[in-house]
């Protein structure tokens, strides 16, 4: 099972609004609306961000949104704050009843 | 409140194994089952494997298939995974994550343990 593609940054100014995208197949993000999204700033254990596509966990902020086009998903971060700084990484259920990963992208605030 | 608290630090030479432990509190530990996550230095997350604490189940990823076996002790509610004929690309920060039971296909890991840093020298 290949990781799933990220860019490996994108970066964006305080108060702007960035996306980031997690392209897989349709034995993965496109044949389920099982996709979540993990926050890790460094040294840290990954955080749970968004799953199911497009649900938040209790005590994320409101800020974070999921949604999922065809074999693309997407994380969109508004209202950009330096705490937002970190990696990201995308996850997916597969066909073959495993989970796979992207390969991460480093969020930068400018 | 919930957590994972994972064993400490090893250092193993190649050819040997490793059992790692993740002790789970603060929920109904037969409820929710357990992933288990690696990241080598400087990598990304790369899925290792999961199992229901329910039945038992498990499925592993095809890279360590055949060298993993990942367990769990419903007596002193701990989750357990050991890696056998270690390599040195086996090096990295393992961790256990608590995975919600609401449908077959959850990949929200909600809860994670701290890690447990693996490192394989000859």
């Amino acid at each position: 099972q290949s990781a799933l593609t990220q860019p490996a940054s994108v970066s964006g100014s305080p108060g702007q609004s960035i996306t980031i995208s997690c392209t897989g197949s349709s034995s993965d993000v496109g044949g389920y609306n099982f996709v979540s999204w993990y926050q890790q700033h460094p040294g840290t254990a990954p955080k749970l961000m968004i799953y199911d596509v497009s649900k938040r966990p209790s005590g994320v902020s409101n800020r974070f949104s999921g949604s999922k086009s065809g074999n693309t998903a997407s994380l969109t971060i508004s209202g950009l704050q330096a705490e937002d700084e970190a990696d990201y990484y995308c996850s997916s259920y597969t066909v073959s009843s495993t989970c796979v990963f992207g390969g991460g992208t480093k969020l930068t605030v400018l | 409140q919930v957590q994972l608290v994972q064993s400490g630090a090893e250092v193993k030479k190649p050819g040997a194994s490793v059992k790692v432990s993740c002790k789970a509190s603060g929920y109904s530990f037969n409820t929710y089952g357990f992933s288990w996550v690696r990241q080598a230095p400087g990598q990304g997350l790369e899925w290792m494997g999961w199992i229901s604490t329910y039945n038992g189940n498990t499925n592993y990823a095809q890279k360590v298939q055949g060298r993993v076996t990942m367990t769990t002790d419903t007596s002193t509610n701990t989750a357990y995974m050991e890696l056998r004929s270690l390599r040195s690309d086996d090096t990295a920060v393992y961790y256990c994550a608590r995975r919600p039971p609401w449908n077959d296909g959850q990949v929200g890991f909600d809860i994670w343990g701290q890690g447990t840093m693996v490192t394989v020298s000859s």
